[in-house]
Parts: C-alpha cells; structure tokens; sequence
C-alpha cells in the first residue's frame, strides 16, 4: 500500500484565490511527521511546512497551512492569495517515528497559477 | 551558509561506465539519504546512512552502492550504470529526528 497518496496529478488555480492539495497516508504508527515541500522549475526541493502527529493545532507558515485531520489520515495543504511564483510541483511526505530513518514521498501535484 | 552540495549538476554517461555523485553537508547533520525522482512516481528513497559507517536501504537500492567515511560525505556509486537509472538524483540531510530533511539542488542523470 501508498504510505502517501496524492490524487492531484495537476491543479490549475486563479492568482490571488486560494487552493487545497491533497494528501492522504498510511501509518500505524502513533508518532510521525508530515511534510510538504515545493519543487519549482529549476529543480530545487524547498520546505514548506511541518506537522507533527501530537500537534494539537494545525500548523501555519505565512500563506501555507496544513489542514491536518488525524482520524481520516489526510494532511492537505492550503495555499492562500496564490501568486505566480506559486507554480511548482508539490510533494507531501511522512515520517514515521519508530525508525525515522525513511521518508516516505507522493507522488506530486503540479499546480499552476493562472494570471 | 548551511547546505547541501551535490555534484555533479548534470551528468551523461553510458551503460556499464561507473560513476560516482558526490555529497557533502556543512551542518553536522548524523543523518544523510539519497533519492531518486522519476515523472509519476515521486522521490523515493536509495539509501540512508544514520552516521559514519552505519548505511542501510531504503525502497529502491538495487543498482546503487553508499559509503560513508566522514560525516560530511555520502557519496552515490552506481558501479555499472544502465538506462532505468537515468533520473534526477537528490542527496539529503537532517539534524534532529524531527527535523526536516535538507535537500542538495539535484544531479540529473542520463544514462545512454
């Protein structure tokens, strides 16, 4: 089974409205981590955001947040005001605590933000 | 500046030649990993090494060998290199358990 599952292949949003991308996962481990990193163009893997399971609040980082829903496994991410720059590919990830030693990654969504 | 240095930024090789792609972090990181990235099918991961001398597998290993000597180096060895190995390569490293993983800019491979 996908230890992380994202559905999006692309996604087409209009600058300055916001955008969900989703990402389910698969763990029976009670202490992980969430991640979403952005991959524009030129290549680069940049950190967005982070949420630990324990953390009771949903995390936020300037116009990224993480909708982060424990009982149904899904850790989307919320880009509000997209802007141009926003165009990228973008990749959930997990790591479960037990090892730590594997991240686990989906397999993307392409966001594209029209003018 | 703390990073992740991976060279070469590109490559092109042909089948059978060995080649090796280089891996260094200035952070002090324990934690260092290499992955691949093919259309489709996300990163996924080579090898991890947890600290000098301590490497393991991660999901797709079979072709690819690691070492690591020194902490600051994870170099990626692919002894006898063929065309399904041709992908954009990424080095990583990570402090804290729960920290994030810090990502090298990438070495794109062909293999003809």
């Amino acid at each position: 089974a996908q230890k992380i599952t994202q559905t999006q292949p692309g996604m087409f949003v209009q600058e300055k409205e916001a955008v969900t991308l989703d990402c389910t996962y698969d763990t029976s481990d009670q202490s992980y981590g969430l991640f979403w990193y952005k991959q524009p163009s030129s290549g680069e893997m940049i950190f967005l955001i982070y949420q630990g399971s324990y953390d009771e609040q949903n995390a936020t980082e300037g116009r990224y947040s993480l909708n982060f829903q424990k009982a149904r496994k899904s850790a989307n991410l919320v880009i509000s005001a997209s802007q141009l720059g926003d165009s990228a590919m973008y990749f959930c990830a997990m790591r479960e605590d037990n090892t730590g030693n594997q991240f686990y990654f989906g397999t993307g969504t392409s966001l594209t933000v029209i003018p | 500046e703390a990073q992740v240095t991976q060279n070469p930024r590109y490559l092109i090789t042909v089948t059978g030649k060995k080649l090796t792609v280089t891996c260094s972090q200035n952070m002090n990181h324990e934690y260092m990993s290499w992955y691949r990235q093919d259309p489709g099918l996300g990163l996924r991961q080579i090898y991890y090494s947890m600290n000098v001398e301590v490497t393991d597998k991660g999901d797709v290993p079979e072709g690819y060998k690691v070492s690591r000597k020194e902490k600051r180096n994870f170099p990626l060895i692919l002894e006898s290199p063929s065309p399904n190995q041709t992908s954009l390569y990424f080095c990583a490293s990570r402090g804290h358990v729960r920290e994030k993983l810090f990502f090298g800019s990438g070495t794109q491979l062909s293999v003809l």
